[in-house]
């Protein structure tokens, strides 16, 4: 069965702290990896994607992810969080059918 | 990207009753999608919307419980039917602009309370 699993499930940093947070997928046959990014009071935006290619993809606000498929992870990463980074973090994954597979998600709070 | 509105934007409603949640696209798109966000939760695909034919369910999801409408490329609509208080969460709508972009766009979602 398709999953996708996120081990952190809240994260406390101080600004300027540098971020990972982990994703690991399961998946057979081709597959698209996403971070989505849920502020509070907002909807969910897309942070960024990866479908093929360099496996090092950049995304909005200084966010970066690596998709390295021999551990069947994205992680994703920023070097300097800031306060208004304070959100809910998600790792999506779909295949060839478009559905999309959610991560159970990450709480991130960034303390002044 | 797309725009998109849902409505209502929340609601509370009784045990047994009904509510049907709206979504409009700013433009066609290919595949509209519903989820379901549970109290501190992840997002859960209940169905694809499809366009002139019935919806496709996920497991655990049945059409006499979530009856799904999709009378053209930029609208769709959720029943929530016979509700219980476990019916109580976000419901979002997605689309997909096109099939080869896997991108989703999402809704602000729709936060339902039973009581």
């Amino acid at each position: 069965a398709q999953s996708v699993s996120q081990h952190n499930h809240h994260v406390i940093l101080s600004e300027a702290a540098s971020l990972e947070l982990g994703c690991n997928y399961s998946y057979g046959g081709t597959v698209n990896l996403f971070w989505y990014v849920q502020y509070p009071g907002q909807h969910l935006q897309l942070l960024l994607k990866y479908f093929s290619g360099d496996p090092l993809v950049k995304g909005i606000k200084g966010f970066e992810a690596e998709f390295i498929k021999s551990k069947f992870s994205f992680n994703l990463r920023k070097p300097s969080v800031q306060w208004s980074d304070t959100a809910e973090y998600f790792c999506a994954a779909t295949g060839t059918a478009s559905k999309l597979t959610f991560g159970t998600g990450t709480r991130l709070q960034v303390t002044l | 990207s797309a725009v998109i509105s849902q409505k209502p934007s929340r609601d509370i409603c009784q045990r047994g009753t009904s509510l049907t949640i709206q979504c409009q696209v700013d433009s066609q798109v290919t595949m509209m999608f519903w989820y379901r966000q549970q109290p501190g939760q992840s997002l859960t695909l209940i169905a694809t919307a499809n366009q002139g034919s019935e919806a496709t369910y996920e497991s655990g999801f049945v059409i006499d419980k979530f009856p799904i409408s999709r009378p053209n490329l930029t609208f769709s609509t959720l029943t929530v039917s016979n509700m219980s208080p476990e019916d109580s969460s976000i419901y979002l709508c997605s689309v997909l602009l096109s099939r080869s972009s896997y991108e989703q766009y999402f809704g602000p979602g729709t936060r339902l309370t039973v009581t």
